[in-house]
């Protein structure tokens, strides 16, 4: 148990249609990032929040935001949803920022979008 | 960000000591060397980070070359829990903040 936590752990949904993706952070971790898997492309980085301030993008969409609350949780908003959307969706958190701060990740929300 | 290279795949016996390569010919002095795994049906699960020394913890250990430019993993008695894909990972500031940028990694298979 990596002390992150995500809900939901499934999620379907239709095209179109908006989805959030909860992320609780280890006790005491500042930073949270997300990243996306599927088949075609790996994993990949979408979104870094450190202390509830934006830091970080990569190759996240127009079509989806987060953000990181006082609580120090954060969420993934997923919008017009489209087939090519379905994936797992990871949620890491490390201590501080800083390349020698390994990340802890979450067990995933596994979103399919029929 | 520097690129690494890792074999798509290797086959190791249970109990036996596994020697997972990476090669990281364009590292920069200040990237860091990480590896991560991804059991089946799990997130990634951090495993050894070093920058120039050998590095050793309770679940592997880090051999790095004295020009940085290769590093092994090492799993001292591979069990069938250790079959995952294990990712070597060079990490750094870039565009990309302190992200983690996987590529494809190696699958390991552990056999009885």
């Amino acid at each position: 148990d990596s002390g992150v936590t995500q809900t939901p752990k499934h999620l379907i949904t239709a095209t179109g249609q908006r989805v959030t993706l909860r992320c609780s952070p280890r006790s005491g971790d500042l930073s949270v990032y997300w990243y996306q898997q599927s088949l075609d492309q790996g994993l990949q980085f979408l979104i870094q929040y450190y202390n509830g301030e934006e830091r970080a993008k990569g190759n996240i969409l127009e079509r989806f935001s987060a953000q990181q609350f006082p609580d120090l949780h954060s969420e993934l908003n997923l919008s017009s949803l489209e087939l090519g959307d379905s994936a797992l969706y990871f949620c890491a958190s490390s201590a501080d920022e800083g390349v020698s701060y390994e990340q802890y990740f979450g067990p995933g929300t596994r979103l399919t979008v029929t | 960000d520097a690129k690494t290279t890792q074999p798509n795949s290797m086959e190791s016996n249970e109990e036996e000591p596994v020697h997972l390569p990476c090669n990281h010919s364009t590292i920069s002095g200040t990237d860091y060397i990480h590896w991560y795994r991804q059991l089946p049906s799990q997130g990634p699960e951090y495993v050894i980070h070093g920058l120039t020394s050998n590095v050793n913890n309770r679940m592997a250990s880090l051999a790095i070359a004295e020009d940085r430019k290769s590093s092994t993993l090492i799993l001292h008695r591979a069990t069938l829990r250790d079959a995952a894909v294990y990712y070597c990972i060079l990490r750094d500031y870039s565009n990309s903040g302190y992200a983690l940028n996987f590529g494809k990694g190696t699958s390991l298979l552990v056999t009885p």
